[in-house]
C-alpha cells in the first residue's frame, strides 16, 4: 500500500502569512498532485508534478506556488494566505505507470486562514 | 475546461433501499473513476472505467460507463450504512496528468 503523510493536519494562520504544506511519500512514484477541496466544487487542481523540479499549474493555481526537491517530497506554499484559501488540501500520488492509474490520496490538511 | 457534474447532491436513504447517482459531462474522457470518501480522510478509488458501454460490480455496487464515455451511474442495492460516504466521480483525460473530479454525491443510508 502506498505511504503517503500530509503535515501539519490542521493549521490555522493569520492573513497575509506565508505557510507551507508537506506532502512525503514512502515510494518512488513519479506524479503527485496538490488538490483543495470546498463545499460544492469537489477536488480542485493546484499545481501537480510529474518529477524531481518538474512541476505545472492546475486549475486554481493562483496564489500557490510548488517545490519538489525530492522525488519523495512535494511542499505546497501560500505565498501570502488569504481568507479564500481556507480549505482541506489533499496530496494524492498516482499508484502506477498507466495513464490512468488510480490516485491515492493522504488524509488531507485543514487549513484556517482568519 | 473539462466539467463534471454528479447528480444529486445529498441522498438520504434508509437501509436496504437501491439508489442510482449519477456523473455527467460534455466532455470525453479516456476513462472514469469513482471514489468513496469518509470524513477526515481521503478518497479511496472503488472502481475504474475504460470502455464505453462497460459494466463493472464490485459486490451490491454497479458501475456502469456510457457509450459515449461522457457520462457514469453507480447504483448501490440494499444500501447499508456503511456505505454512507462521498462519493466521487473522476474523469481522467489521455494523459493522465490532470483527473477532473465533480462535486460528489453525499449519501447518507440509515438504519
Amino acid at each position: 500500500d502506498a505511504g503517503i503523510t500530509q503535515s501539519p493536519r490542521h493549521k490555522v494562520t493569520e492573513t497575509g502569512t506565508p505557510v507551507t504544506l508537506r506532502c512525503h511519500q514512502t515510494e518512488n512514484h513519479r506524479y503527485m498532485y496538490w488538490y483543495r477541496q470546498d463545499p460544492g466544487h469537489g477536488l480542485r487542481l493546484i499545481h501537480y508534478s510529474y518529477g524531481v523540479k518538474d512541476t505545472d499549474k492546475g486549475e486554481v493555481s493562483d496564489g500557490y506556488s510548488v517545490s519538489r526537491s525530492k522525488t519523495e517530497d512535494f511542499l505546497l506554499t501560500l505565498e501570502s494566505a488569504t481568507s479564500s484559501q481556507t480549505s482541506v488540501y489533499f496530496c494524492a500520488i498516482r499508484t502506477g505507470s498507466k495513464y490512468n492509474s488510480p490516485l491515492h490520496f493522504g488524509n488531507g490538511t485543514r487549513l484556517t486562514v482568519t | 475546461t473539462q466539467l463534471l457534474e454528479q447528480s444529486p447532491q445529498f441522498l438520504s436513504i434508509q437501509e436496504g433501499e437501491n439508489l442510482t447517482v449519477y456523473c455527467n459531462s460534455s466532455s470525453v474522457f479516456s476513462s472514469l473513476q469513482w471514489y468513496r470518501q469518509e470524513p477526515g480522510e481521503g478518497p479511496v478509488l472503488l472502481v475504474t472505467v475504460v470502455t464505453g458501454g462497460e459494466v463493472k460490480k464490485l459486490k451490491r455496487l454497479t458501475f456502469q460507463f456510457g457509450d459515449a464515455r461522457k457520462d457514469s451511474s453507480l447504483h448501490i442495492t440494499a444500501a447499508q450504512p456503511g456505505d454512507t460516504g462521498l462519493y466521487l466521480c473522476a474523469g481522467v483525460g489521455n494523459y493522465g496528468q490532470n483527473f477532473v473530479f465533480g462535486p460528489g454525491t453525499r449519501l447518507s443510508v440509515l438504519p
